[in-house]
């Protein structure tokens, strides 16, 4: 079985100020991660994703997470946060060993609110 | 289009009533999944479509729950004797390889 979990419900920063977004995972085998954003009354957007190689991945609007094997972490973080970043993030995972279920396992959200 | 597509946007039915929720995928994605989004709620996986094989209906809730993909492109979710604890957003992804690309989601209320 493979799960996430997304500790905090909600992340205050300050515009400017860097920012993380926890999550860690757990599968049996090696994981996909990814993280997706959902603004308000729109569906959810792919922000990146981690599949192998590096373990800093960059992506979409200044967005970069690190995936630590040892603590089964894949944190999503931004040097210094726009009021427009706030949304809700979704960490999800998969397990790159089950050939028979593809499905993405999503974290509970976790919200961002970006202060001015 | 260019994206995935859902239909309608919005639907309010009565308790009781069956609904369909349509979802057209990026043309040439062989995969499709259907999501659900509660209020409060992460996202609950309901059921996974890959090409010809047989749909993975793990998530499903109950049996009033169906799905189905036609000619491998459009899928249609049907929901019967809605309750109305089956008000939310129901999301439909669509992928090529292993990153999904969501529509904008259906907002179900039941009352």
């Amino acid at each position: 079985a493979q799960s996430v979990a997304q500790p905090e419900d909600q992340v205050n920063v300050a515009e400017g100020n860097p920012l993380t977004v926890k999550c860690t995972y757990s599968v049996s085998g090696n994981p996909y991660l990814f993280w997706y954003v959902q603004y308000p009354n729109r569906g959810l957007q792919f922000l990146l994703k981690y599949i192998t190689g590096d373990n800093l991945v960059k992506g979409s609007y200044g967005f970069e997470a690190e995936f630590n094997k040892s603590q089964t972490s894949f944190h999503l973080k931004k040097p210094s946060a726009l009021v427009s970043d706030s949304a809700l993030y979704f960490c999800a995972v998969r397990d790159m060993n089950n050939n028979a279920g593809n499905m993405l396992t999503f974290g509970g959200g976790t919200r961002l609110m970006v202060k001015p | 289009g260019a994206g995935v597509s859902q239909s309608p946007s919005n639907k309010v039915t009565e308790k009781g009533k069956d609904v369909e929720l349509r979802c057209d995928p990026i043309s040439g994605h062989t995969a499709l999944y259907w999501y659900r989004q509660s209020l409060g709620q992460g996202l609950e996986f309901l059921i996974y479509f890959q090409g010809n094989s047989a749909p993975d209906k793990s998530g499903l809730p109950s049996d009033r729950f169906s799905a189905e993909r036609t000619g491998g492109s459009v899928s249609t979710l049907t929901i019967q004797r809605t309750q109305q604890e089956d008000s939310a957003v129901y999301l439909c992804a669509s992928s090529l390889d292993r990153a999904g690309t969501f529509g904008s989601g259906t907002r179900l209320t039941v009352v």
